[in-house]
């Protein structure tokens, strides 16, 4: 399957842990998103890349929060110090430059305690 | 900022019925895409539309974009179990069509009895 992988799973931490989550997208889209899903709501915009540039932040991504992607390939989000509030999913999506069509990973689930 | 409101929040049917699902932007868009999400699942693209008053069919799907390209609409005639999950409209101001960042609704939950 070729699709877009995210590694772990599933997390549980305790508060105040640091953590981080990967994703593999598909490797000829070169744009790539992160997205924060809670319970009963829809995902939310987090950041976003174009190979391996930065492109956009949401105001809710915290200092907390930061996101890389170092060869423009796979992507790494890391939340620091994380708090109960963090418990989501978070979802990786990529894209191939002129399609607006996200194609999701199936997600990197965070509790923390 | 942008706010994207869908409604019915849930919605039950019988197997056969009809099912239709309302979104409502704050602002007006760029484009609009719909993405359904099965129960433990991940989000899946449906469609996208770019055009004010765009129409577009999808077998038992049909998906509307205002005139004002501010709301849309995704029908579904004769509901099937297979229907079950949770549809998402998701709203782009960005300029062009290939932009990524999406403003989604909160989703409507459909549940089909057979």
């Amino acid at each position: 399957d070729t699709g877009v992988s995210q590694d772990p799973r599933h997390k549980i931490t305790k508060r105040g842990q640091n953590v981080t989550f990967r994703c593999d997208p598909i490797s000829e889209h070169n744009r790539l998103y992160w997205y924060r899903q809670t319970l009963g709501q829809g995902p939310e915009f987090l950041t976003y890349f174009q190979n391996e540039a930065q492109l956009e932040k949401s105001r809710l991504l915290s200092d907390r929060f930061s996101a890389e992607r170092p060869k423009g390939s796979f992507s790494t989000l890391e939340i620091q110090r994380t708090e109960q509030g963090d418990s989501a999913m978070y979802l990786c999506a990529s894209s191939p430059i002129g399609s607006g069509e996200l194609f999701f990973g199936e997600g990197s689930r965070l509790t923390v305690l | 900022g942008q706010q994207v409101m869908q409604i019915p929040q849930y919605q039950h049917v019988q197997e056969g019925e009809d099912f239709t699902t309302y979104c409502n932007s704050s602002t007006t868009l760029s484009n609009i895409q719909w993405y359904k999400q099965r129960p433990g699942g991940h989000p899946v693209f449906l469609i996208q539309l770019v055009k004010s008053g765009e129409v577009k069919k999808q077998k038992r799907l049909t998906f509307q974009f205002g005139e004002a390209k501010k709301n849309s609409s995704l029908h579904i005639t004769a509901t099937q179990t297979t229907d079950v999950g949770t549809y998402f409209c998701a709203g782009s101001n960005a300029g062009g069509t290939s932009y990524g960042k999406l403003t989604f609704g909160q989703g409507t939950i459909l549940t089909v009895h057979p």
